[in-house]
């Protein structure tokens, strides 16, 4: 079946440092993929989405590009910052399956100033 | 616009009973779905409900239901509970049963089974 592998954490920076979470996924069709993250007491929030091969998701200067051709969806930012520190998850969606996500472990992210 | 509720926040029950979650969605918004969350499992689909009716379901025994009512509030009921069902319960609502549109949760339930 469908699954999404994504790094184990935690991730610790200083603020500023490059941030890269590894995620690859496994599919039999043509998902979509998504970026959510997770702060402390809170629920998931939608950080970005691709829905195509080569799609480029951005938002908050983070970034993931889809690619098809290994699989994976990795999320990126040049200079993190403390407001940062949270969980990541990466997921994925098939067109067929509703709202029926599916979700890597998690990453836990923490930044110090 | 208020965002999606879940209540109760804290749950503990014990072994052997049942427990009911509520989930009242985005106004507007037609379709929920639950998510259990467990420090082990990760996040794992559990059901989507679109205009009460459950259009997908996870791998999950019976032991977990829900319905959804005519103003689009679902709950989910989980019976004869086990500690493993310990675990935060997100829901999240979305307008059109897609993940076109955004999805969006809840902060969820968190369930202690002693």
């Amino acid at each position: 079946g469908d699954s999404v592998t994504q790094m184990e954490g935690p991730v610790t920076l200083s603020e500023e440092a490059f941030l890269t979470i590894n995620c690859t996924y496994t599919a039999t069709g043509y998902p979509s993929l998504f970026w959510y993250v997770q702060y402390p007491g809170e629920g998931l929030q939608l950080l970005l989405k691709a829905t195509k091969a080569d799609d480029k998701g951005s938002n908050k200067g983070f970034e993931a590009t889809y690619r098809k051709e290994t699989t994976s969806f990795h999320l990126e930012k040049g200079s993190v910052q403390v407001s940062d520190s949270a969980v990541y998850f990466c997921a994925l969606n098939e067109r067929q399956a509703g709202t029926a996500l599916i979700f890597g472990k998690g990453t836990t992210l923490s930044v110090s100033s | 616009k208020a965002g999606v509720t879940q209540t109760p926040r804290y749950l503990i029950k014990t072994r052997g009973q049942q427990v009911t979650l509520s989930c009242s969605p985005i106004s507007g918004h037609r379709s929920v779905s639950w998510y259990q969350q467990t420090p082990g499992q990760g996040l794992q689909f559990l059901f989507e409900y679109f205009s009460e009716t459950q259009r997908n379901k996870g791998n999950f025994p019976g032991r977990f239901s829900g319905r959804q009512f005519s103003n689009s509030r679902s709950e989910m009921n989980v019976s004869t509970l086990e500690l493993g069902d310990s675990a935060l319960y997100l829901c999240a609502s979305s307008w059109d049963g897609t993940t076109n549109e955004k999805l969006f949760f809840g902060s969820g339930t968190q369930l202690s089974v002693l």
